[in-house]
This record gives structure tokens, sequence and C-alpha cells, in this order.
């Protein structure tokens, strides 16, 4: 089993939508918790972290993080198709460095 | 500001050959992480440098090797290549070295082995 599990998808939602992203992770040492977007041909984009539990707001973009059930998730707000991307969730524990553990990524398409 | 730049973009090569790809990263950043990105695993870490130190490394055989040099840009090696490391290979800077230090990746190596 994966240290850090993510539904693949592909997720199709209408224009306006609210998204939902998750990712369950089973490392209790994880403190560190990030969202990257990755569009085809890309390297990944970093849109959210945040530390330990808690919520996080950064314009249509929210991040939540639950430690106490090892549950991370990313909402996106009127979702635009420039919004369709692939999204990796992940993480790190405090003294691990820049090793970050990453989901296997969701396929997201906003649709006109 | 520059971004992390990764070169060469594209490269084929065949088993049994190496390679060495190359990762300038973001003026002032002094670590750099590489990262190789499958469609069966994903992205899972390499190794990690800090001020041309080796400070993290992934589960990876000794076949990839990398090094930093003093102006903080890195190289990755990958001796006797096989087929499944066929891959796109994603480098990354920080500023810091510390847990959470946002990672700036770059556009990536892809990789072909034949």
């Amino acid at each position: 089993q994966k240290e850090v599990e993510q539904d693949p998808g592909p997720l199709s939602v209408p224009e306006g939508a609210i998204v939902s992203l998750n990712c369950t992770y089973s490392n209790s040492a994880f403190q560190y918790f990030m969202w990257y977007r990755q569009y085809s041909r890309k390297g990944p984009e970093l849109l959210m972290y945040t530390y330990s539990s808690g919520n996080k707001e950064d314009g249509r973009f929210t991040a939540q993080v639950d430690k106490s059930s090892k549950y991370i998730s990313l909402f996106i707000r009127d979702s635009q198709p420039s919004d369709s991307a692939t999204y990796l969730c992940a993480m790190s524990e405090t003294g691990g460095g820049n090793k970050l553990t990453f989901g296997t990524g969701t396929q997201l398409k906003v649709e006109l | 500001k520059a971004g992390v730049t990764q070169t060469p973009r594209y490269l084929i090569k065949t088993r049994g050959q190496q390679v060495t790809l190359s990762c300038s990263p973001i003026s002032g950043h002094r670590s750099v992480s590489w990262y190789q990105q499958t469609p069966g695993q994903g992205l899972q870490f390499l190794f990690e440098y800090f001020s041309e130190t080796q400070r993290n490394k992934g589960n990876f055989p000794g076949r990839f090797s990398g090094r930093q040099f003093s102006n903080s840009r890195s190289e990755m090696n990958v001796s006797t290549l096989e087929l499944g490391d066929s891959a796109l290979y994603l480098c990354a800077s920080s500023s810091g070295t510390g847990s959470g230090s946002p990672l700036h990746f770059g556009n990536g190596t892809r990789l072909t082995v034949t």
C-alpha cells in the first residue's frame, strides 16, 4: 500500500462548479502538506502549502488538513477551463529536508 | 526572476548507455532536489543536494547519482540505462532545506530508453 493515496480520476466538471480533491495518507510523521498543479508537458506548480492541521485559503483555492483522519483536501471554487490539469498532493516529515512524498495525481477537466 | 531550467528537454538513449541531465536552480536557491515521474509510480524522490552536499537519498539503485556545484547548479547521472528508466526527470529548487520549504520545479527532461 502506498503511503499517500489519491484518486486518479479523471474528474470532469462543468465550468463554475466547486471541485473537491482529496488524499489520504498513512504516515503520521507527515507535518507539511502541499498541493501542486501540473499542466501537460510542464513541471508541477505549487498551489498551496500548509503546516499541520487546519485550513488555508488563497483566492479560489482552499486547502484543508485533518491530521486525526490523515486526510487532506483541496477545494476549487468557481472552476474555470484553465483549471484543467493534474493535481498532485505532496507531504513531508519534519527533518525530512526537501523529500516529498506525492500522491499519483488526479486529472481534472473543467468543461464549458 | 528566471525559474528552474533543465536541459535538455528531451533525450533518447539506448539500453546500457549513460546519461547526464542538468539543472539550474532559481537564483539564490541553494537546495536542489531530483524526482522521477512515471505513469505507474508517479513522482518519486531521487536525492537532494544543499551546498554541494547530498542531504537525502531515495530508494533508487546506485546507477543513479548526482552532484551539485558551487554555483548551486546540479547534474544527475544514470549509468547502464534500462528500459524502465524511461521517465520524466524533474529538478526542483528551494531557498532552504528545512522541511516544508516550498519546492519550485522545472519542466523536466523527458528520457526515453530504447
